[in-house]
């Protein structure tokens, strides 16, 4: 079991590009979460979804889209980046019932 | 409006001394409350949850619903125990989403 994986772990770049943020999970679970971490403000829920073809806003999900297309896969999509948006970026699933929520390893993003 | 704060950033400690990470939430209803760990280059990860009332590594917390807190604690603190602490509340029922504190950055010192 890999648990929850993230794809890539780094990347930089330039004001104004896109980029595609994958999570892949192989628990078989029903609820995925995309969360950003930031110095002195924990981690903050972007999207989130409850289900394969299912997504729903967060607390900060502007500029940020999401894909639940498969229910192994939760993609977080950047269409034009912000400076604003450099953040470590994390995954999380769990089974839907009140249980721990199983997290990635991060993507650290830097956005110029 | 649901919040959860960690008034400290930093909290630094001795070997074998007594830990107490600190943690008050508000929430309109039951939550259910989570205390996560990130260890150096390790993912965040459950350390223990309200509800299963049982002790990790040493550590307990107590959910005080007429302080609306869930102290964490340790009587003896260990080298180990330096991580990044969060605490954490989500709703019992729904989408189970998390909302995370500012964290505690833990420092065992030798």
């Amino acid at each position: 079991n890999a648990g929850v994986t993230q794809t890539p772990k780094f990347r930089v770049l330039k004001t104004g590009q896109s980029m595609t943020l994958l999570c892949a999970q192989d628990m078989n679970h029903e609820y995925m979460y995309w969360y950003r971490q930031d110095p002195g403000m924990g981690l903050r829920l972007i999207h989130y979804s409850v289900g394969e073809g299912t997504t729903a806003k967060g607390e900060v999900p502007d500029g940020y889209n999401v894909s639940r297309l498969k229910k192994q896969n939760f993609l977080l999509g950047l269409e034009s980046a912000a400076p604003s948006q450099t953040s470590v970026y994390f995954c999380a699933s769990t089974s839907g019932t009140p249980t721990e929520q199983y997290f990635g390893p991060g993507t650290r993003l830097t956005v110029t | 409006a649901q919040r959860v704060t960690q008034p400290e950033k930093l909290l630094s400690v001795f070997k074998g001394a007594p830990v107490e990470l600190k943690c008050n939430y508000s929430y309109s209803g039951s939550p259910e409350l989570f205390w996560y760990v990130q260890y150096s280059r390790q993912r965040l990860q459950l350390l223990l949850r309200h509800i299963s009332r049982e002790s990790i590594k040493g550590f307990t917390a107590d959910l005080n619903k007429g302080e609306t807190s869930f102290h964490l604690k340790k009587p003896f603190a260990q080298e180990e125990d330096s991580a990044m602490y969060y605490c954490a509340l989500s709703e019992i029922q729904g989408a189970q989403k998390l909302v995370f504190g500012q964290g505690t950055r833990l420092t065992i010192n030798p």
